[in-house]
């Protein structure tokens, strides 16, 4: 079946400016996950949704980074007025399982979102 | 999550088996150990998870001794392919979601 998919596959933007950066998960994952990559590092969690409840924001580095998530489905992640700092790659995961699976169960990736901040 | 140590880099040839070693003394006694693998210009991709002594799938094999203060991935007879970096994660099954905690991996070099 479809895995999760991302758009744009790349982004190049000015400083100041806002972007939003999609994600569509495996359908009936009822978790989903944004992590960010910096060039030749390791991957930095941003924020977790579960379901209907309130997404963990513990991971997002700012108040300008902010996600939602319609439906229990799409997710959009927001960076306002970027800073060259956030130029990096950003990662969906999802993930069906539910408390306290949560662990076990595979986190499926998408490709990725390339943001370049000028 | 438990801190994990894995090497920077390894090189090997096609044909050899490959073994990547991941120390986690912190280990706690809930935490699961899960190998992920990330190609170039990829999202990480799940190989493997285990808790105890051994589990082999169609990819790889890990190992898990008794203390669990370590693991060892293993990949046998390796092809150009399987050059990627290769992620070592720990941690506990809790209600409030995954938050991997990726390191920075061990980049693998296969060569002719």
């Amino acid at each position: 079946g479809a895995g999760v998919s991302q758009s744009p596959s790349n982004k190049v933007t000015e400083k100041g400016k806002d972007v939003e950066l999609r994600c569509d998960p495996i359908s009936g994952h009822t978790a989903l996950y944004w992590y960010r990559q910096s060039l030749g590092q390791g991957l930095e969690f941003l924020i977790y949704f579960q379901g209907n409840s309130a997404p963990d924001k513990s991971g997002l580095p700012s108040d300008r980074f902010s996600a939602e998530r319609t439906g229990g489905s799409v997710s959009t992640l927001t960076i306002q007025r970027t800073q060259q700092e956030d130029s990096a790659v950003y990662l969906c995961a999802s993930q069906s399982g539910t408390a306290p699976k949560i662990l076990t169960d595979t986190q499926y990736f998408g490709p990725g979102t390339r943001l370049t901040v000028l | 999550l438990a801190k994990t140590t894995q090497p920077i880099s390894m090189d090997s040839y096609e044909g050899q088996e490959v073994n990547i070693t991941c120390s986690h003394n912190n280990i706690a006694t809930n935490d699961y150990i899960t190998w992920y693998q990330q190609f170039p210009s990829q999202g990480p991709r799940f190989i493997i998870q285990g808790y105890k002594t051994k589990v082999t799938n169609e990819v790889a094999s890990l190992f898990i001794p008794a203390d669990r203060k370590s693991s060892t991935l293993s990949l046998p007879r390796v092809s150009l392919s399987d050059t990627a970096v290769y992620y070592c994660l720990v941690g506990a099954i809790k209600a409030a979601g995954n938050k991997l905690t990726f390191g920075g991996g061990t980049r693998v070099l296969v060569k002719p």
